[in-house]
């Protein structure tokens, strides 16, 4: 079946480090891929997103690439802030043009990043 | 644009008592989604549904979860007879589309006692 396996945290840094969390997925077919951030007491929010191979989502200085030989979407950022800390899920959606797709995101277990000053 | 909203936010029952939890998309989004989060873990999907009609609810925990959109607008998640393994939070999402993003309530945080 369809599942995401991301990088266990929590991870800590300091603030202007350049961070890395890894994300890999099994799919049949093509899915989409995101990242979603979860700030402390917020719901969820999209950070970014691809919809097909070599795509680069990219928001607010984190960036993605689809990797489908590799079958990852590595969040990255260059230089952290005390603000970025949050948790950082990775997820999957099927595409609308297999069949019987419903639109339902994977998730996975979600990554802790805290930075500190 | 409001958001997706939920209601109420934090609930406490006790074993064995019904509990409903409101959620109101994102005016127009045709499509709404539930899912359940534990603690670690990322958000497990529930059910759908596409306007009024429930598409998918084979993944409802048990015949104890049931949902409704009755106009296509805002959605229940009722559970009967709870226990203490249905603590979690409850998040509500919505969309435009299939294939389209996703937005997120706050949830609804139950604990069972």
């Amino acid at each position: 079946g369809n599942s995401v396996t991301q990088m266990e945290g929590p991870v800590t840094l300091s603030e202007e480090a350049f961070l890395t969390i890894n994300c890999t997925y099994t799919a049949t077919g093509y899915p989409s891929l995101f990242w979603y951030v979860q700030y402390p007491g917020e719901g969820l929010q999209l950070l970014l997103k691809a919809t097909k191979a070599d795509d680069k989502g990219s928001n607010k200085g984190f960036e993605a690439t689809y990797r489908k030989e590799t079958t990852s979407f590595h969040l990255e950022k260059g230089s952290v802030q005390v603000s970025d800390s949050a948790v950082y899920f990775c997820a999957l959606s099927e595409p609308p043009f297999y069949g019987g797709s419903q639109g339902n995101l994977i998730f996975g277990k979600g990554t802790k990043l805290s930075v500190k000053p | 644009d409001t958001g997706v909203s939920q209601d109420p936010r934090h609930k406490i029952t006790k074993r064995g008592q019904n509990v409903t939890f409101r959620c109101d998309p994102i005016s127009e989004h045709n499509r709404l989604y539930w899912y359940r989060q534990t603690l670690g873990q990322g958000p497990e999907f529930l059910t759908y549904f596409q306007n009024e009609a429930q598409l998918e609810k084979s993944r409802l925990l048990s015949d104890r979860f049931s949902a409704e959109r009755p106009k296509g607008s805002f959605s229940t998640l009722e559970i009967q007879r709870t226990e203490q393994g249905d603590s979690a939070m409850y998040l509500c999402a919505s969309s435009s589309g299939r294939g389209e993003t996703q937005y997120f309530g706050p949830g609804t945080r139950l604990l069972v006692l």
